[in-house]
């Protein structure tokens, strides 16, 4: 299974900028980078995916690294309702599985 | 617009007694169908995948089986359920090739405790 890592943890005040890091130095080629999220006691909930290039959509942008080895989830500006866990995952060719690992805890203060 | 429809929200059952769980999905057609669990304090797992009607992959082997015997519902069961059959089910559907490049969409789970 493809590896991620991610910071265990992190705080962010309401209405500011949110970077949340991956690291997959061992992503392949043609794995794509997912990030989900989940809310207390809910399912998880697709935020975004990209394969090299950045992406933007109405939830989140997605920097991608030049080698891909790393990306970062960004919210631009947060609110009380993106306290979550967030969980980034490669995805391979050929498989249905998504692996998810223990995501990053996001505290957002009032 | 789809819809995802999971039941019951929550569950307690003795051990050994039977388990099923049902998934159903609407507004779509053809969707990949997925059961995970997830384990008190554990990250997700995939326990069976559906492409279509009567095909199941189950990527654990355990207590557990998976039906699909319509185009938009996925069944979870079990004869005899354990202890360690605890934790927080949840169906998933995608349209398109695979999770690999399409979304995941989630149900709001079946919190199921064995006791």
């Amino acid at each position: 299974d493809a590896k991620t890592t991610q910071p265990n943890s992190m705080e962010s005040n309401e209405e500011e900028p949110v970077h949340l890091p991956c690291n997959h130095s061992t992503i392949s080629g043609t794995d794509y980078i997912h990030w989900y999220r989940q809310l207390p006691s809910q399912g998880p909930e697709y935020v975004i995916h990209g394969l090299t290039s950045n992406v933007n959509n109405r939830m989140a942008s997605l920097a991608i690294a030049e080698d891909r080895k790393s990306s970062t989830l960004i919210l631009h500006r947060a609110t009380l309702r993106d306290a979550a866990v967030y969980y980034c995952i490669l995805a391979q060719g050929g498989s249905e599985k998504l692996v998810f690992g223990k995501g990053t805890k996001l505290t957002v203060n009032p | 617009s789809q819809t995802i429809h999971q039941w019951p929200a929550t569950l307690v059952q003795p051990v050994g007694s039977p388990l099923s769980l049902e998934c159903t999905v609407e507004g779509t057609s053809n969707p990949n169908l997925y059961w995970y669990r997830q384990a008190a304090g554990r990250g997700l797992q995939l326990l069976f995948y559906s492409v279509g009607i009567g095909q199941i992959s189950s990527e654990v082997p355990q207590n557990l089986s998976a039906s699909r015997p319509q185009d938009r519902q996925f069944i979870l069961s079990s004869k005899k359920l354990l202890l360690s059959d605890s934790g927080f089910y949840l169906c998933a559907w995608s349209v398109g090739l695979s999770v690999w490049v399409s979304p995941l969409h989630f149900g709001n789970g079946t919190r199921l405790t064995v006791t």
